[in-house]
């Protein structure tokens, strides 16, 4: 596609419920990163994939918090069980390569609401 | 770990003002360092970046210079628009070409 795709565009979940976030990068894009961005905040990084590979999952704030990328294009953000504390905007973006003067190139994001 | 302190806002300038947004970083290694943009009801977008030391990034009318030695990358432009108005965030993105860490963002609203 011509951009980074995200889908829902909203999400509203009760306390406890489940929740699974898709992100399409830009095709052909190696990388790919999901950020958490709260209301007034800047991007709070999640996790990177390489293809198929996580390669650092260092900012995952707990096990409720999943992520795959199984065939190294879609992604796919699962939180479990979720909390009001969850409730952010969900970004992912995705780059062409891996080095660091690769641009990223941001989807829309996900808001997730959790009451 | 890497840090990015941008300037606290909201910045409201007139139209036609010169704008400075300052950013300063602590990293590791030689990092590169960029300007995103985030438009009203839009996604993050590049704005400008510079991969090494005393590089100096510009688009539509925006500059920063990569400053080793003051750690910044502060962010001009001489004369801004209403366009303009938008969070303008700064990253930087590690040696090791994993995560990018960003700043806070800074709202800028620019009045006619």
């Amino acid at each position: 596609g011509a951009g980074v795709s995200q889908s829902p565009r909203y999400k509203v979940a009760k306390r406890g419920q489940d929740v699974a976030l898709r992100c399409d990068p830009i095709s052909g894009h190696v990388s790919l990163f999901w950020y958490q961005q709260a209301l007034g905040q800047g991007p709070e990084f999640l996790t990177y994939f390489q293809n198929e590979a996580q390669l650092d999952k260092s900012g995952l704030p707990s096990d409720r918090f999943f992520a795959e990328r199984p065939e190294g294009s879609v992604s796919t953000l699962k939180i479990q069980r979720t909390q009001q504390e969850d409730s952010a905007v969900y970004l992912c973006a995705s780059s062409k390569g891996q080095g660091a003067v690769e641009k990223l190139f941001f989807g829309s994001g996900t808001q997730l609401s959790v009451l | 770990g890497n840090s990015v302190t941008q300037m606290e806002g909201p910045v409201t300038l007139s139209e036609e003002a010169f704008l400075t947004i300052n950013c300063t970083y602590t990293a590791t290694g030689y990092p590169s360092l960029f300007w995103y943009v985030q438009y009203p009801g839009e996604g993050l977008q590049l704005l400008l970046k510079a991969t090494k030391a005393d590089d100096k990034g510009s688009n539509k009318g925006f500059e920063a210079t990569y400053r080793k030695e003051t750690t910044s990358f502060h962010l001009e432009k001489g004369s801004v628009q209403v366009s303009d108005s938008a969070v303008y965030f700064c990253a930087l993105r590690g040696g090791n070409a994993g995560k990018s860490t960003f700043g806070d963002g800074t709202t800028l609203t620019v009045k006619p």
